[in-house]
């Protein structure tokens, strides 16, 4: 099944300790992407990248970084959380870079920062 | 910069019709997505305009005005489980930007 998993669903930590929120799909996708959604606000990017090692900010970059070492994998970390980051998170992928093609997304990380 | 309007509530009465708005104002534009979100869910893909027009799915559609930065999502025949929030989408400048949604309240 072409899917988008991500690790973990629901997330407790406290300030200052370093996660890591894993993202993998199937699809052989290039484009993938992270979003954060808080209520009013919507769904902000975080990062997105092209492909295999090419990783650019999205509008709210600040806290986070990614890696995009294999084609299926982007993970996001969070390398000092604060309470600020306390969110629902999620992974995309998409096959067309340029529109078109919309995203696949994964099922949600919700996170909360003590 | 991104901008992206549409109301924050709507409510209407199952079997009926509801039309969600969504303006748009991007600094590049290749398409607008709409999307379903129901509660603490993934947002699932409804619909897909690139050119001016209405695309029809079932018992959804969208209407886009490149002109007028417009679009609109029509739903007919409103059934309870259409209760969710709906999100319009702009693809460009290498990401999808999204409203802050619509959330629409279906009552029997």
């Amino acid at each position: 099944e072409a899917q988008v998993t991500q690790n973990p669903r629901y997330l407790i930590t406290v300030t200052g300790k370093k996660l890591t929120v894993t993202c993998s799909q199937n699809m052989n996708h290039e484009y993938m992407s992270w979003y954060r959604q808080d209520p009013g606000l919507g769904l902000r990017q975080i990062y997105y990248s092209m492909n295999v090692e090419v990783t650019d900010k999205g509008d709210v970059p600040e806290g986070y970084k990614v890696s995009r070492k294999e084609k299926r994998n982007f993970p996001l970390i969070l390398e000092s959380p604060s309470p600020n980051q306390t969110s629902l998170y999620f992974c995309a992928s998409s096959s067309g870079g340029a529109g078109g093609y919309g995203y696949t997304f994964g099922s949600g990380t919700r996170l909360t920062v003590v | 910069g991104q901008n992206i309007d549409q109301p924050t509530e709507m409510t209407a009465t199952e079997g009926a019709i509801v039309q969600i708005n969504c303006t748009y104002q991007t600094s590049g534009f290749n398409g607008l997505f709409w999307y379903q979100q129901h509660a603490g869910e993934a947002p699932t893909f409804l619909s897909y305009n690139v050119l001016d027009g209405l695309e029809e799915k079932g018992r959804f559609s969208s209407f886009l005005s490149r002109s007028k930065g417009y679009s609109y999502l029509l739903l007919k025949e409103l059934q309870m489980k259409d209760s969710a929030s709906y999100l319009c989408a702009v693809w460009g400048d290498y990401k999808l930007s999204f409203g802050a949604g619509t959330t629409v309240t279906v009552r029997a």
